[in-house]
């Protein structure tokens, strides 16, 4: 069973459009909750990370907005560049040691 | 600083064979961990340890073993290889472990015939 579920699987956004993943948990143990972009050939590397005690994190053009009631969280990235061409992974963890990851969207920004 | 290396980059091998994927961080971080890539899945946990001597098992653990007897390595042995452990393997580490950022090598690729 998918701990944390992501939409969509692919997204095509214009150069300087708002870029939009969503993901969903149900388990109400997580309380770290962070965003992964991925190269092609390259291991994921942090973008951004938010705890449960904030519903918002602004890191420059990317944004986490964060629903605790509902337990959706999502990453909007603000003028899209085509260099933000890559697959974004969403995850969440708790105490246990184990990060839980969604399926990954792979974002195309078109010049 | 290199970080989290992993070797080899490109395996192949044939069905029941072993292997032993390597992973080593030169950062102190007593967190490391492996996780498999495949295609709709997203990434998987298949085991990981806070501390040289302490593993434990992640999401998808049977077919793997994991030993960790210095801090800085944490390979991944493959006893008897499948196809369906055709994946990309990723390993990753962190300082502490829970919420805290990791640290991701740049994978193998695991081809099983």
């Amino acid at each position: 069973q998918q701990q944390v579920k992501q939409s969509p699987q692919s997204l095509i956004v214009q150069k300087g459009g708002i870029s939009i993943i969503n993901c969903a948990y149900e388990n109400t143990a997580f309380d770290y909750f962070p965003w992964y972009q991925q190269f092609p050939g390259k291991g994921p590397a942090l973008l951004i990370a938010i705890r449960p005690d904030v519903s918002e994190k602004k890191e420059g053009r990317f944004t986490i907005s964060f629903n605790k009631s509902a337990k959706q969280f999502s990453l909007h990235i603000m003028d899209s560049q085509p260099g933000d061409s890559a697959t974004y992974f969403c995850a969440a963890s708790s105490a246990g040691n184990q990060f839980y990851f969604g399926t990954g969207t792979s974002l195309t920004v078109i010049p | 600083n290199a970080g989290v290396t992993q070797t080899p980059k490109f395996q192949v091998l044939k069905t029941g064979q072993s292997m032993t994927l390597q992973c080593a961080q030169d950062m102190n971080h007593e967190y490391m961990s492996w996780y498999r890539q495949d295609p709709g899945m997203g990434l998987r946990l298949i085991h990981y340890s806070v501390g040289a001597g302490i593993t434990d098992q992640g999401e998808v653990p049977n077919g793997y073993n994991v030993s960790r007897s210095t801090t800085e390595d944490f390979p991944l042995r493959l006893l008897s290889a499948a196809p369906s452990q055709t994946s990309v393997y990723f390993c990753a580490s962190s300082y502490r472990g829970r919420s805290e950022k990791l640290f991701f090598g740049s994978g193998t690729q695991l081809s099983v015939l």
